[in-house]
C-alpha cells in the first residue's frame, strides 16, 4: 500500500483563522480523500479530490469553508477556513488502492480551535 | 496521542481469548465492506475485507462475516493480543463509487 504523509501532525488555532493541511503520497493516486473524525466519533467524507478538476463535496461541506487543491498526483491541502472551537476534530486524508475500492489512511491532523 | 473513541460502544476480552465485533450496514446496495483499525493516534489501518458475493473471508488471525439477509458484518479475531488494542471500524461502499461510509466504531480492549 501507498506511503501517505500529513503535516502539521497536530496544531492548536485561534478562532477565526485558517490552517492548510497537507497530504503526500509516495506514490501516484487517481483519488484522494479528506475525512474529518470528531471526537468521539467515526469518519465522515468531507470531499473527494480529483487532479485537474474540482473537488466533489458531501453534503454538509462547503468549498467555502473547507477549500482543498490538487496540484498533481501525489499531493492535496484541505483548508479549514474561518476556524471555530467546533472545527477541532482530526482530519485525515485518503487515497485509492488501483483496481479496487480499498483506501488507505494517512496519520491525520490533530486540529484545536480555541 | 490523543484518545480516539471516547464514546463508543466497548468491548473487553482477554487476552489469548477470541473477539468478535459486530457491524449493522445500512445500504442493501452496499456490496463492498472493509475493517480498519485505528490505534490512538493514528489513521485507519485496512485489516481485512469482503465483496458481497462471499459471505466469509479468513485473514491472519483474523476472519470477516458477512450476512446481507440481516445487513450484518462481522470481524472475529483470534488469540488476541495486547497489540489488538483498538477502535475498529466498518465501512461499506457500492463497487465503482470510491466513496466510503463508516460505522459508529467499537472499542476493543485486551486484558492481561
Amino acid at each position: 500500500s501507498a506511503v501517505i504523509s500529513q503535516k502539521p501532525s497536530r496544531d492548536i488555532c485561534q478562532r477565526g483563522t485558517s490552517l492548510t493541511i497537507q497530504c503526500q503520497v509516495d506514490s501516484q493516486v487517481t483519488m484522494m480523500f479528506w475525512y474529518r473524525q470528531q471526537p468521539g466519533q467515526s469518519l465522515t467524507l468531507i470531499a473527494t479530490a480529483n487532479q485537474g478538476s474540482e473537488a466533489t463535496y458531501e453534503s454538509g461541506f462547503v468549498i467555502d469553508k473547507f477549500p482543498i487543491s490538487r496540484p498533481n498526483l501525489t499531493f492535496s491541502t484541505l483548508t479549514v477556513s474561518n476556524m471555530s472551537p467546533e472545527d477541532s476534530s482530526i482530519y485525515l486524508c485518503s487515497v485509492d488502492s488501483p483496481g479496487t475500492d480499498t483506501q488507505y489512511f494517512g496519520p491525520g491532523t490533530r486540529l484545536t480551535v480555541l | 496521542g490523543e484518545s480516539v473513541g471516547l464514546h463508543l460502544p466497548t468491548l473487553s476480552v482477554q487476552e489469548g481469548d477470541n473477539s468478535i465485533i459486530n457491524c449493522a450496514y445500512s445500504n442493501s446496495a452496499s456490496d463492498y465492506f472493509i475493517w480498519y483499525k485505528q490505534e490512538s493516534g493514528k489513521g485507519p489501518q485496512f485489516i481485512i475485507d469482503i465483496r458481497s458475493n462471499m459471505d466469509k473471508r479468513q485473514g491472519q488471525r483474523v476472519t470477516v462475516l458477512l450476512n446481507k439477509t440481516v445487513k450484518h458484518l462481522s470481524l472475529q479475531i483470534a488469540a488476541t493480543q495486547p497489540g489488538d488494542s483498538a477502535v475498529y471500524f466498518c465501512a461499506e461502499s457500492i463497487q465503482g463509487a470510491q466513496k466510503l461510509v463508516f460505522g459508529q466504531g467499537t472499542r476493543l480492549t485486551i486484558n492481561p
